[in-house]
Parts: C-alpha cells; structure tokens; sequence
C-alpha cells in the first residue's frame, strides 16, 4: 500500500504571497490532518477533514485554510504568508482502531518564507 | 489547549546502553497515549498506540509503560544502538476524535 504523499515537499515564498500544499492520503483513509512544526515547537495541530468536511480546527488565523475533495485529497492554503509561516507541514491520514486514531504520517513540506 | 510535555529534550548515549524518557499528560480525561518515532528527513513513525492504564507494549528492543492515574508514559530502549537515534514523540488526543497534542519530543543520539 503506498504511504502518505505530500507535494512538493520543498517550497520558498515571499511575504505576502499564497501558497497550496497538497496531501494524498493512504488508499481507503478518509481523515487527513494537517500541521506544523517550527523550531523548538512540537507538532500543532491546524486542521481534520474527513469526509470533505472540516471536523477539528486548532488555534491558528484565518489564513490558514484547507479543503478535502472526493477523492480524499487535501490541500491546505496560506495567504498573505509571514516570516513565521516558515516551517514544515506535515499531512497525516488515520484510520480507527482500538478506541483512538492511528495516524500515518507524510513526509512535510518544508516552507521557506523570505 | 492539552499540555503533554516530555523530557528529557536530549539525550546522548553510548551504543550497548540502555536508556528511557519521559511523556507527562494530564491525567483528568485521558483517551489515549501514542508514541512515535522521527528519524531525519523521514516521516514520522508509529511505534505505540496505548490506551490503558498498566499498558505495557513492546517492539523489539524497545518499549513502553502507561500510568493514566498519574499522568505519564515511559518510554525505553534496551541495548541502544545508532540506528534507534532519533526523535520519539508522544501525543494525546484532544478528546476521542482526531485532534493530538503533541510533546516536543526527546532527541536520542546513539553514539557507535
């Protein structure tokens, strides 16, 4: 079974631009959840889909946005990025098992704001 | 906002030695508990899913203790050797959905 794939996995913006971040998920899963690391931080939770619906959200501004189509892909959209958005995000699907979610994880998006 | 902190933030060892860290959670309305292994320029990895309190699991050489009542996870490596080097994190979810909160992690470095 292929893993999680992330696209692209490298990506350098300006301040002010937008940037889409793409996430396939592993065949079958339909929750994808999304977030980001920055140094010395762990791994903050942005968002869950499921089901093209947005499920969960973490504390993060409007300009962080995602959607999941039909197929279960996700994409997760800054705009207006700052220095701070530089970070890595990383996509991750799930499945239920024994009363909690598994998460498989993709390999990040490195994003370099300038 | 869940509050899981690990410690320690890094740890170097000598290969052949053995070692364990620390994953503290509140201990008020626990779901679950999962450990997870990230080496560089990998993706993080699955190691444990541990639900109940005394749970203990194992993979290989490494494993895993939980106290729900007193809010931590021990995590162990055996017998370290460079490739366990790594960062091992753990996570809570938020509530029985899909929302973790994730610890910053402990860094393990194995020295040949």
């Amino acid at each position: 079974k292929a893993g999680v794939t992330q696209t692209p996995r490298y990506l350098i913006k300006t301040r002010g631009q937008q940037v889409t971040l793409s996430c396939s998920p592993i065949s079958g899963h339909r929750s994808v959840s999304w977030y980001q690391q920055t140094p010395g931080q762990g791994l903050q939770f942005l968002f869950e889909y499921f089901s093209e619906t947005q499920r969960n959200k973490g504390n993060f501004p409007g300009r962080f946005s995602g959607r999941q189509f039909s197929n279960s892909r996700s994409e997760m959209n800054v705009s207006t990025l700052e220095l701070g958005d530089s970070a890595l995000y990383l996509c991750a699907s799930s499945i239920r098992t024994s009363g909690t979610f598994e998460q498989f994880f993709g390999p990040g998006t490195r994003l370099t704001v300038l | 906002i869940l509050n899981v902190e690990q410690s320690p933030q890094s740890l170097h060892v000598q290969e052949g030695d053995s070692t364990n860290f620390t994953c503290s959670f509140p201990s008020s309305n626990f779901y679950a508990l999962h450990w997870y292994r990230w080496e560089t320029a990998k993706s993080p990895e699955a190691l444990f899913v541990m639900t109940l309190n005394g749970d203990e699991k194992k993979k290989g050489r490494i494993s895993a203790t939980l106290n729900t009542k007193e809010g931590y996870s021990y995590l162990y490596i055996k017998g370290s050797q460079p490739e366990d080097s790594a960062t091992y994190l753990c996570a809570h979810p938020h509530d029985t959905g899909n929302q973790f909160y994730f610890g910053t992690g402990t860094s393990l470095t194995v020295i040949p």
